[in-house]
């Protein structure tokens, strides 16, 4: 079953505004990855975590591995309307090889 | 590079009909992933496969089949579809883990959209 919870469902803000969602587990993770859907379209690849306690950012996109390896979470700075999605954690256990867990996603609107 | 590419990207289906989905890449990735999108419940896995003439059973196998007989190519069929069954498929492949760090990222299709009537 489901292994991560990601927080919040949805979100709904205004253009401009910051934005901060995040997953949690009570399983150890040895990556972490963000990945956004488009509508109509499949999950791309944002931000990829590889080790405790990184952080990286790409762009207006910042997301860290949390030190107990646990948790995740993804900011987005000075939103725009561009930014309308779904955004999906996922994480590859130590256990699972290749496989991810993904969590449920975060609905994202922004109001221009 | 066209990436991972599906179709048929839509089918609608009558309950007990069979179709088969077909997801192939240019990557040359060893792993090839088939996963469905259910509202509110992100992305399940159904089958996965490790490598050409392997595959085995993910989060949610029932009901379905997979063939992966070229590297390239990874096969997902229903045999008799059922209501339950209508989502959105998503195929994806990976190396069998990134060269540069050792983690595993995963590249999807854009989907296909089925409904089962």
């Amino acid at each position: 079953g489901q292994q991560l919870n990601q927080s919040p469902q949805s979100m709904f803000i205004q253009e401009g505004e910051d934005v901060s969602m995040n997953c949690t587990s009570s399983s150890i993770f040895n990556t972490w990855l963000w990945y956004k859907q488009d509508p109509g379209e499949g999950p791309v690849l944002l931000i990829a975590l590889y080790k405790a306690g990184e952080l990286t950012s790409n762009g207006r996109l910042t997301a860290q591995f949390g030190i107990t390896r646990k948790d995740s979470f993804l900011n987005i700075s000075a939103s725009i309307p561009s930014d309308v999605g779904i955004y999906f954690c996922a994480g590859q256990l130590e256990t699972s090889g290749s496989r991810l867990t993904f969590g449920e996603g975060t609905q994202l609107t922004v109001n221009p | 590079n066209a990436g991972v590419t599906q179709t048929p990207k839509f089918r609608v289906l009558k309950t007990g009909q069979s179709m088969t989905l077909l997801c192939a890449q240019d990557m040359n990735h060893e792993y090839m992933y088939w996963y469905r999108q259910d509202p509110g419940m992100g992305l399940r896995l159904i089958h996965y496969s490790v490598g050409e003439g392997t595959t085995a059973k993910g989060e949610v196998p029932d009901g379905y089949n997979v063939s992966r007989l070229k590297k390239q190519n990874f096969l997902l069929g229903l045999e008799s579809a059922a209501p339950s069954q209508t989502s959105v498929y998503f195929c994806a492949s990976s190396y069998n883990q990134d060269l540069l760090t050792g983690g595993n990222i995963q590249y999807f299709g854009a989907g296909t959209r089925l409904s089962v009537l």
